[in-house]
């Protein structure tokens, strides 16, 4: 089973940041948070990840809670194009499978 | 960009049919996995192969699925018979290594539709 909440879906408005949640309030230690996500049709794509202090790259910034119970996928300036569902996984560490949920159906709406 | 490639892409058939699917990940990916993907919910994990070991086939339902890997390259999904609950995306990944940090590469899928 997922170890992850998220919530079923969001809203977002194009240019806007959009936030997408996520509880993992069972991690361990050497767990990572992993987030990926999936477009209509396509197989899903690897957005980042992190262990405990927060990431950024060209797509996102992760931030993770102090005490790693939580955290939020943060897309600056949300597009059309970033409508997908967005999983978030935790996983000890790459090589090992993803167990994936149900994640978070974000629309980006103009 | 190196991708991994799958096929067929679509393929329909009828229940009691046999049917295959092939995957070819990344050069030098050592691991392989199989994911099946039912409308409206996440990817479940199939198999998953180190090189040419199964490391976990747990959730492969053996009676009627098989995958190989046989010289730890590409890889072949199996259904015999399929029965109308196989109609899925069937999504194969790959990634570097075991204990490498970083991500897994999707494939786009194969779609199964059984009549």
């Amino acid at each position: 089973d997922a170890k992850t909440t998220q919530p079923p879906s969001m809203d977002c408005a194009e240019g806007r940041a959009a936030n997408l949640p996520c509880n993992h309030s069972t991690i361990s230690g050497n767990e990572y948070v992993y987030w990926y996500r999936q477009i209509h049709s396509q197989g899903p794509q690897y957005i980042i990840h992190g262990l405990k202090n927060n990431e950024t790259n060209e797509m996102a910034s992760l931030i993770i809670t102090e005490d790693r119970k939580s955290s939020t996928l943060i897309l600056p300036h949300a597009t059309l194009r970033d409508t997908a569902v967005y999983y978030c996984i935790v996983s000890y560490q790459a090589g090992t499978a993803l167990i994936f949920g149900k994640g978070t159906t974000l629309s980006v709406s103009s | 960009e190196a991708e991994v490639a799958q096929s067929p892409r679509y393929k329909i058939t009828e229940k009691s049919q046999a049917v295959a699917f092939w995957c070819d990940p990344i050069s030098g990916h050592a691991t392989l996995y199989w994911y099946r993907q039912i409308l409206g919910q996440g990817p479940e994990l199939l198999v998953q192969f180190q090189d040419e070991s199964v490391v976990d086939d747990s959730q492969l339902p053996k009676d009627r699925f098989s995958a190989e890997r046989l010289k730890g390259v590409d890889s072949t999904l199996k259904i015999q018979p399929a029965e109308l609950g196989d109609s899925a995306m069937y999504l194969c990944a790959s990634s570097f290594q075991l204990g490498a940090t970083g991500e897994l590469f999707f494939g786009e899928g194969s779609r199964l539709t059984v009549l």
